[in-house]
């Protein structure tokens, strides 16, 4: 079965940093591009970052662009988003998706349960 | 950044009829080398997972009922549900993978007359 689990998640302070990690299973997580998409309460779908197969292409929000570097681990089918300098904007659900291709201009075929992140003091 | 403005923010259709919601993006996203237009629709209910609906603005996503439909090329799109089950009721949003940041629209809340 195709899965994919996000973890990391957690209550912050302003300014703080946070690292979400995904794993990904039942599927060959090296040929899939991968992306981070978050939902602030009250809020729409946010995308916030998104990876190549490789690695070798990264793509960010402008809201986030300079404090969240998205990275992976294919040996360990491991998704992550490195979070710096967080702001209560930042607060959200964040979910890891999975692109329907190698390449980041894809459709999100699969998605995870979501992590929640609260960024308060 | 591409602007996407779905269309209305909120819709109440009663069970067996018609729903249909509107995406707008600010610019195209059909890519004239492959005729693509690079537009998917997500349905998305409280406490799980968005869910992938449609992609290439018309194209169901394998297991999806085939009352789900898209259309639209260019800039404007269309979700249609052809007959409302309860299960339907959720937030649609709309995404434009054609270029980055691949951008949401702000959501449609679909509820039951």
């Amino acid at each position: 079965e195709v899965q994919l689990l996000e973890s990391g998640g957690g209550l912050v302070q302003p300014g703080g940093s946070l690292r979400l990690s995904c794993a990904a299973s039942g599927f060959t997580f090296s040929s899939y591009a991968m992306s981070w998409v978050r939902q602030a309460p009250g809020k729409g779908l946010e995308w916030v970052s998104g990876i190549s197969d490789s690695g070798g292409g990264t793509y960010y929000a402008g809201s986030v662009k300079g404090r969240f570097t998205i990275s992976r681990d294919n040996s360990e089918n491991t998704l992550f988003l490195q979070m710096n300098s967080l702001r209560a904007e930042d607060t959200a659900v964040y979910y890891c998706a999975r692109g329907a291709s190698s390449s980041c201009y894809s459709r999100l075929d699969v998605w995870g349960q979501g992590t929640t992140v609260t960024v308060s003091s | 950044d591409i602007v996407m403005t779905q269309s209305p923010d909120s819709l109440a259709v009663s069970l067996g009829e018609r729903a249909t919601i509107n995406c707008k993006s600010s610019q195209s996203v059909l890519n004239s080398s492959n005729n693509k237009n690079y537009l998917a629709w997500y349905r998305h209910k409280p406490g799980q997972p968005p869910k992938l609906l449609i992609y290439w603005a018309s194209t169901r996503q394998s297991g999806v009922p085939d009352r789900f439909s898209g259309s639209g090329s260019g800039t404007d799109f269309t979700l249609t549900i052809s007959s409302l089950q309860a299960e339907d009721v959720a937030v649609y949003s709309c995404q434009q993978y054609y270029s980055s940041p691949f951008t949401f629209g702000q959501g449609t809340k679909l509820e039951i007359k």
